[in-house]
């Protein structure tokens, strides 16, 4: 069964330092997701990316996120200089389509646990 | 705005048993889907079951079953017969059309032998 995945698992860095978080959506996916999840708390909404263009993004998600379809197949999600609030697990998530009234379901990569000292 | 309601932080439920997680949601959409993760200690996000608004018919997916009140508001999960693998956390969640799911804080279940 097609799944999407990341890596690395696990990322430790330093605060200030960069990390590129990656994923391989499901293939015929067309539309791409990361969410977040601090330790303990419920699973947050970054941004949406359909088209090699961000379509949707929260709040969270400010000048040091950036996100990237560099080829066919792989979506990143970079953070350009790491804070200590930062440390979370990240999730991609890939749709085959988006519908209007909310029906498609997101499948979700296993996660990138991000520790940031 | 949506908003996800999971009342129990933490349930139990013996093994073999049937347990029931809470989930009620808030918004004004008249279409939107309902959806239920599975979240391992290993850290996953599992998608387990999906019930569309317009659908008549409550969900069902092998041992889940989504009880789907509309009117109340409420979308919970039935778990029969569980199995010590099912202890994890449960995450309630909605998409309201577009990009953004919501999520609830989630129930983690535990199940005993």
């Amino acid at each position: 069964e097609p799944e999407v995945t990341q890596t690395p698992s696990h990322q430790v860095t330093q605060m200030g330092q960069e990390v590129i978080l990656r994923c391989v959506p499901i293939s015929n996916h067309l539309y791409f997701y990361w969410y977040r999840q601090i330790l303990g708390q419920k699973v947050e909404f970054l941004v949406s990316f359909y088209n090699n263009e961000i379509s949707e993004k929260s709040e969270i998600f400010d000048d040091q996120f950036s996100v990237e379809r560099p080829d066919g197949s792989n979506f990143t999600l970079k953070i350009r200089s790491t804070k200590l609030e930062d440390s979370a697990m990240y999730f991609c998530a890939s749709s085959e389509k988006v519908s209007a009234g909310g029906q498609e379901t997101q499948y979700f990569g296993p996660g990138t646990r991000l520790l940031v000292l | 705005a949506q908003k996800i309601t999971q009342t129990q932080p933490g349930m139990f439920v013996q093994e073999k048993e049937a347990v029931t997680l809470d989930c009620t949601y808030d918004t004004s959409d008249q279409s939107y889907g309902l959806f239920w993760y599975k979240q391992p200690s290993s850290g996953e996000m599992i998608f387990l079951i999906y019930q569309g608004s317009y659908d008549e018919q409550n969900a069902t997916e092998g041992r889940y079953s989504l009880n789907f009140q509309k009117a109340r508001k409420s979308a919970n999960l039935v778990i029969s017969a569980s199995q010590l693998g099912d202890s994890a956390m449960y995450f309630c969640a909605a998409n309201t059309g577009g990009f953004k799911t919501i999520f609830g804080a989630g129930t983690r279940l535990f199940v005993k032998a």
